[in-house]
């Protein structure tokens, strides 16, 4: 069946620093992939939605130029989380829209 | 008020009971929705959809849609240890925007 790869599983990074997170389906292309976060013991929250040949589309109070969001190919999507801070720490997740499918996700710590 | 809301538990049941997932939805023009599971420090994982109103059924699961009462429900019969996880319940929006509930805690007891 279709697959969702996510990496890394487990980034610690210095705050002031950027991290990268990659999402790619396996065996299937996807145009367009959707990003979550997720803080401890809330529900996913929709961040964006990154667009193959196009701008990503921000969900409303998600700010783009610190979490930008590339669709390099139909098989590849990367989240940046840009001059992080500890707010920042969360568990991030990309989905393929249509598929129900979603990565492994990124627990994300910024000390 | 919220778009999706869930009890959010925890929930707890004996081995081998039903547990009942309870879910309500505001916008009426909700069309399909979803039941993950997801387990502590894991990614969701999709347990089943339903669109058509009435029972869906998938091995120990059952869901269930009431349109007219903006209301889904997941069944789990023969409840197991391995059960216990939180679920969620999600609506397809837009583009296959899927939005979430804040998910209910559900321990089953051996």
């Amino acid at each position: 069946g279709a697959v969702v790869s996510q990496h890394p599983s487990r980034v610690i990074c210095k705050s002031g620093t950027s991290v990268k997170i990659e999402c790619r389906s396996l065996d299937f292309q996807a145009t367009t992939m959707f990003w979550y976060r997720q803080f401890p013991k809330q529900s996913l929250m929709l961040m964006a939605t990154s667009n193959e040949g196009s701008k990503a589309t921000y969900e409303q109070g998600v700010e783009k130029d610190k979490f930008l969001i590339n669709h390099a190919s139909l098989t590849l999507s990367t989240l940046t989380v840009t001059s992080a801070h500890p707010e920042d720490s969360s568990f991030y997740i990309c989905s393929a829209p249509g598929t129900g499918i979603f990565g492994q996700g990124t627990r994300l710590t910024v000390v | 008020q919220k778009e999706v809301e869930q009890n959010s538990g925890p929930l707890s049941v004996p081995e081998g009971a039903i547990a009942s997932l309870n879910c309500t939805y505001s916008d009426r023009g909700s069309q399909s929705f979803f039941w993950y599971r997801q387990y502590s420090g894991k990614s969701p994982e999709l347990i089943m959809f339903i669109y058509s109103n009435g029972d869906k059924e998938d091995g120990r699961f059952t869901a269930q849609l009431n349109k007219a009462s903006q209301y889904v429900s997941l069944l789990i019969r023969d409840s197991q240890p391995s059960d216990s996880a939180t679920y969620l319940c999600g609506r397809e929006t837009s583009y296959d925007k899927v939005i979430f509930g804040p998910g209910t805690s559900l321990s089953v007891i051996p």
